[in-house]
């Protein structure tokens, strides 16, 4: 099984800031790598695959970078809305498919 | 616009079984693989399982391996969980989750999402 990792597990970030948030996989998972958004009480919602294309309506200021073992997300310039749980997550090797532990980005 | 519609979670004892639907609508529901993804109260994203577009590869999480079931009707739309042997730590919000990789090539990541149907296993 491959164990994801994300680091920090919390992000305290001004809005208008930027945000870099860190995932590594345990081996290679090429560029099969996916970031979700999950607000509370909310199901979480697809960002990136594929490491760095962006899913169907999601802003700009969302990009992805990597391949391999090491991946980021970056926000380049934090809106409210932005504050949340951020997931990464592997699909090169499955079953399972498996998930980080997740980056909380909160207000600083 | 798609939409994904959990139901069946509910209240069961341990070692008890349950059923999930998931009613899918909006999309050409046999082109794509579908999954189940639980989160535990206040924690993260767990796969469950995963059911290729016509059933011919299904694939588990050891956690469920030999206790979940999973499987479609592609003539309701719908996805299903059969649940057997619950413990307390299945407690979960369960997803329902739409592959996004079309046709037999499923993708393994996850382009819609239903809002979730909660169990809770407790005595």
């Amino acid at each position: 099984e491959i164990v994801m990792t994300q680091s920090p597990a919390t992000l305290s970030v001004s809005p208008g800031e930027r945000a870099t948030l860190s995932c590594r996989a345990s081996q290679s998972v090429s560029s099969n790598l996916a970031w979700y958004q999950q607000k509370p009480g909310q199901a979480p919602r697809l960002l990136i695959y594929g490491a760095s294309t962006r899913a169907t309506g999601i802003p700009a200021r969302f990009s992805g970078s990597g391949s391999g073992t090491e991946f980021t997300l970056t926000i380049s310039s934090l809106q409210s809305e932005d504050f949340a749980v951020y997931y990464c997550q592997q699909y090169n090797n499955w079953p399972p498919l498996t998930f980080g532990p997740g980056t909380k980005v909160d207000i600083k | 616009e798609v939409q994904l519609v959990e139901s069946g979670g509910g209240l069961v004892q341990p070692g008890r079984s349950l059923r999930l639907s998931c009613a899918a609508s909006g999309f050409t529901f046999d082109d794509y693989a579908m999954h189940w993804v639980r989160q535990a109260p206040g924690k993260g994203l767990e796969w469950v399982s995963g059911i290729s577009w016509n059933s011919g590869s299904i694939g588990y999480a050891d956690s469920v391996k030999g206790r979940f079931t999973i499987s479609r009707d592609n003539a309701k739309n719908s996805l299903y969980l059969q649940m057997n042997s619950l413990r307390a730590e299945d407690t979960a919000l369960y997803y329902c989750a739409k592959d996004s990789g079309m046709g037999i090539a499923a993708a393994g990541n996850f382009d819609y999402w239903g809002q979730g149907t909660l169990v809770t296993v407790s005595s």
